[in-house]
């Protein structure tokens, strides 16, 4: 159990173009999801805490107006990246929270999405 | 503030060999550990993780690691290393008090030689 899926895999786009990025829990309800970029041979940076049924909170230095999330139902989580630039282009990861009691949640990941903007 | 150091970003051992990966953490409450290892081109796979009791954590894939509090420490080892052990892996530390936000290291990626 605890899979999260994201679509698509890899994307391809022009500059200046907006892409979708979409994240579903498969088989719970998460209420919050996270977004992560990743660039090349680094960690993870968080960009933002998508809780459902309410605003995205954004990470110092992250523009919301760019990266725009939306949290509408308890499965699913989209980041859009809105007019694209090459230095948009990196590796974009979700998780997903689960309860597992005992007082802490836990994080599954989906298996993320390469961004290219050519 | 919370933060996790990961000692080297680079480990090359043989095959069959000890696997140590160090991870110093930095919190003001009791923390929650993680270990996740990340293949190319995937996302996070979580190999094993402290929360609570026995400090001595074993994972999938032979991985454990051990809470030592006195040292700040969640060091992850595997007795013998395959080949299929090659990848990243990441150390993370939680605040119990949060909505389970991580903060990660930067990464160890580990080299497996015949």
């Amino acid at each position: 159990g605890a899979v999260v899926s994201q679509h698509p895999s890899r994307v391809i786009c022009k500059s200046g173009t907006s892409v979708k990025i979409e994240c579903r829990s498969l088989d719970f309800q998460a209420t919050t999801m996270f977004w992560y970029r990743q660039f090349p041979k680094q960690s993870l940076m968080l960009m933002a805490t998508s809780n459902e049924g309410s605003k995205a909170t954004y990470e110092q230095g992250v523009e919301k107006d760019k990266f725009l999330i939306n949290h509408a139902s308890l499965t699913l989580s989209t980041l859009t990246v809105t007019s694209a630039h090459p230095e948009d282009s990196s590796f974009y990861i979700c998780s997903a929270d689960r309860t597992r009691g005992g007082g802490y949640n836990e994080q599954f990941f989906g298996p993320g999405t390469r961004l290219t903007v050519l | 503030a919370q933060s996790v150091t990961q000692l080297g970003s680079h480990v090359s051992v043989s095959e069959g060999a000890l696997v140590l990966l160090r991870c110093n953490y930095s919190s003001s409450v009791p923390p929650y550990l993680f270990w996740y290892v990340q293949y190319p081109n995937q996302g996070l796979q979580l190999l094993l993780k402290y929360t609570t009791g026995a400090t001595l954590v074993k994972g999938i894939n032979g991985f454990e690691a051990e809470f030592k509090k006195s040292e700040t420490s969640f060091h992850l080892t595997k007795p013998s290393a395959h080949m299929s052990d090659a990848a990243e892996y990441f150390c993370a530390v939680s605040d119990r008090g949060s909505q389970g936000n991580l903060i990660f290291g930067k990464g160890t990626k580990l080299s497996v030689k015949p």
